[in-house]
């Protein structure tokens, strides 16, 4: 069974530094993209980037390209994305998705999502 | 950057009848569109991949079609359980993009 667990939730104040977790099980990793998108409060979703952990090819959108950092650690089957001087701006939740099957950019199946508070 | 179009915002649909939702993209995907479903408090469910496959669980009542830069979802004979928001997303350019949603709720 494929499944993405994410790290747990997390309170920062702003300027701290952030590394949140996906770890995937029930597959091959390194076969498939793994994507993180962002959802804000009552908000839609927004695709931030993704990454093919057989390489680390990885690709931003152009508003997260600067602001986070996406990697991959295929000895542990593991997913990050990280940050480096967190904002207010980034309270939000974050989910990995892992693309449903090789070739295809649709994401069949998704981590729990992680719950990011940032708070002075 | 493709921008994703979902109209309407919401829809308001009593149980049992039908639902058209659209998607529309500023250049072709192709047939690269995916449909996904949320409900609140849960993750996104993949509904539809290719813009017209369903995924291996996903009820018949829901069908989707459109090529280029047109799509539609359509819910026939809404149960309780498909109140939602549904979102759209090209996989066929980078950066991929998601539509704003489209919020199905009870009439």
């Amino acid at each position: 069974e494929v499944q993405l667990v994410q790290s747990g939730a997390e309170v920062k104040e702003p300027g701290e530094s952030l590394k949140i977790s996906c770890k995937g099980s029930g597959y091959s990793f390194t076969r498939f993209w793994i994507g993180w998108v962002r959802q804000m409060p009552g908000k839609g979703l927004e695709w931030m980037g993704v990454i093919y952990p057989a390489d680390s090819d990885t690709r931003y959108c152009p508003s997260f390209q600067d602001q986070v950092t996406i990697s991959a650690d295929k000895s542990t089957n593991t997913a990050y994305l990280q940050w480096t001087s967190l904002k207010a701006s980034d309270t939000a939740m974050y989910y990995c998705a892992r693309t449903y099957s090789y070739g295809s950019g649709s994401y069949g199946y998704w981590g729990q999502g992680t719950q990011v508070t940032v708070s002075s | 950057e493709i921008v994703m179009t979902q109209s309407p915002p919401t829809l308001s649909v009593s149980p049992g009848e039908g639902a058209t939702l659209s998607c529309r993209a500023s250049q072709s995907v192709s047939s690269n569109l995916a449909w996904y479903q949320q409900k609140p408090g849960q993750g996104p469910r993949l509904l539809i991949y290719g813009a017209s496959t369903r995924a291996p669980g996903i009820p018949a009542r829901f069908s989707a079609s459109g090529s280029g830069t047109e799509f539609t979802l359509t819910i026939s004979s809404l149960q309780s359980e498909d109140f939602a928001v549904f979102y759209c997303q090209q996989y066929n350019n980078w950066p991929q993009t998601f539509g704003q949603g489209t919020k199905v709720e009870i009439k």
